[in-house]
């Protein structure tokens, strides 16, 4: 079953604005990433967020990470047009189970 | 350094007909997956491996099985394909407690 949900499902912005996508999980976690998967190819790692962090920054992304509300977010900003992907997130429940669970994902596209 | 590369990128299968999937990761992980990927589906895992000679059972195995006769190689076949099976899958590899390198998929269309 998927465990990952992320809201909203599609998001259209203008370049230059800031871009926020929402995951919610089900259990326990021992760390949350953020993938992006430009169109035709494969995901690509953005960040990694362990479940004893609240915040975590790399570049022009910010990730957040409640773990009591089994929720995460991931911020872009300024968005250029290069953004365009569809954005996933996955929990890796940890506990020596090698296994991420990945969301429905997020489709953003930016309007030059 | 090629990464994770699958073969073949492409394929039209008829109902019934077997095919195997390649994916060959040249940067010594232990572990490597497969997945696929339907329209508002997300990825779902079908089989796992956490090192050679070894495998497991994902979310959605049944009509799938694998081999991991080699560190760098995890193969994914079809026995007897199904129109159900019609997807684009993906392979993942990475070391442990690091995230996942994924190749550009395989586009799969059973008729």
């Amino acid at each position: 079953s998927q465990q990952g949900e992320e809201d909203p499902q599609a998001l259209s912005i203008q370049e230059g604005e800031n871009a926020t996508m929402n995951c919610s999980y089900k259990t326990s976690i021992n760390n949350l990433q953020w993938y992006r998967q430009n169109s035709g190819r494969g995901l690509v790692h953005l960040i990694l967020i362990r479940s004893n962090e609240r915040e975590k920054h790399s570049g022009r992304l910010r990730v957040t990470l409640d773990t009591s509300k089994k929720s995460s977010s991931l911020l872009i900003t300024a968005s250029r047009a290069a953004d365009t992907a569809s954005y996933f997130c996955a929990t890796d429940a940890g506990g020596g189970n090698e296994k991420l669970t990945f969301g429905t994902g997020t489709r953003l596209t930016i309007i030059p | 350094n090629a990464g994770v590369t699958q073969t073949p990128k492409f394929r039209v299968l008829k109902t019934g007909q077997s095919m195997t999937l390649l994916c060959a990761q040249d940067m010594n992980h232990e572990y490597m997956y497969w997945y696929r990927q339907d329209p508002g589906m997300g990825l779902r895992l079908i089989h796992y491996s956490v090192g050679e000679g070894t495998t497991a059972k994902g979310e959605v195995p049944d009509g799938y099985n694998v081999s991991r006769l080699k560190k760098q190689n995890f193969l994914l076949g079809l026995e007897s394909a199904a129109p159900s099976q019609t997807s684009v899958y993906f392979c993942a590899s990475r070391p442990p407690q690091r995230p996942q390198h994924f190749g550009d998929g395989t586009r799969l269309s059973i008729l």
